[in-house]
């Protein structure tokens, strides 16, 4: 079973600043790797798939990158509206047993 | 619009029973994988169950195996959840999500319904 796991647990960044946010797997998952975006309040959101890929409507100020065990997903120029729970997601075993990382709040200083 | 909506969700006591449903909209249904995923309060995302887009795989985590039960109806657009043998620690907003692409199953989610809140508690 991949154990996902998150860093930091929260990130505070100025407007206008860029955020990074880490995730790492216990083993490889190849680029199978997802970030979702969750809003207070709101149902998840997914932002990046395949690692890389921007999903439907996400604005170009968020990137993914990695592969194997090392993920990272980098928030440019931050607004109000960034501030959410991101989370990183494995889909390389399925069933997605545990495939969530815990979560890193980013917030604004 | 494409989009899902899950209902069935309430206050129930321990050991009781409770049934989700999540009906989808927008989309051919019967093409995707889906998914239920919940979240406790404060607490990050959980998968619950995976059941494939013609009911030949379905899975569920080890903490509700057992006691929840994973359907569909492709013809009504349809997923279901019956939840048994209710703990306190299923308090939870359960979402239904679907896979980024149609196909078996094991992607990324693309799609969440807003969820619905499931309170076990005497």
């Amino acid at each position: 079973e991949v154990v996902m796991t998150q860093s930091p647990d929260t990130l505070s960044v100025s407007p206008g600043e860029s955020a990074t946010l880490s995730c790492r797997a216990s083993q490889g998952v190849d680029k199978n790797l997802a970030w979702y975006q969750q809003r207070p309040g709101q149902a998840p959101r997914l932002l990046i798939y395949g690692a890389s890929n921007r999903a439907t409507g996400i604005p170009a100020r968020f990137s993914g990158s990695g592969s194997g065990t090392e993920f990272t997903l980098t928030v440019n120029s931050l607004q109000s509206e960034d501030v959410a729970v991101y989370y990183c997601q494995q889909y390389n075993d399925w069933p997605l047993m545990d495939s969530f990382g815990q979560g890193t709040k980013l917030e604004i200083k | 619009e494409v989009q899902l909506v899950e209902s069935g969700g309430g206050l129930v006591k321990p050991g009781g029973s409770l049934s989700l449903s999540c009906v989808a909209s927008g989309f051919n249904f019967g093409d995707f994988s889906m998914n239920w995923v919940r979240q406790a309060p404060g607490k990050g995302l959980e998968w619950v169950s995976s059941v494939s887009f013609t009911s030949t795989y379905i899975y569920y985590a080890d903490s509700v195996k057992g006691r929840f039960t994973v359907s569909r109806d492709n013809a009504k657009n349809s997923m279901y959840l019956q939840l048994n043998s209710l703990r306190v620690e299923d308090t939870a907003i359960y979402y239904c999500a679907r896979d980024l692409i149609a196909g078996p199953g094991g992607d990324a989610l693309s799609l969440w319904g807003p969820g619905t809140m499931v309170t076990v508690s005497s």
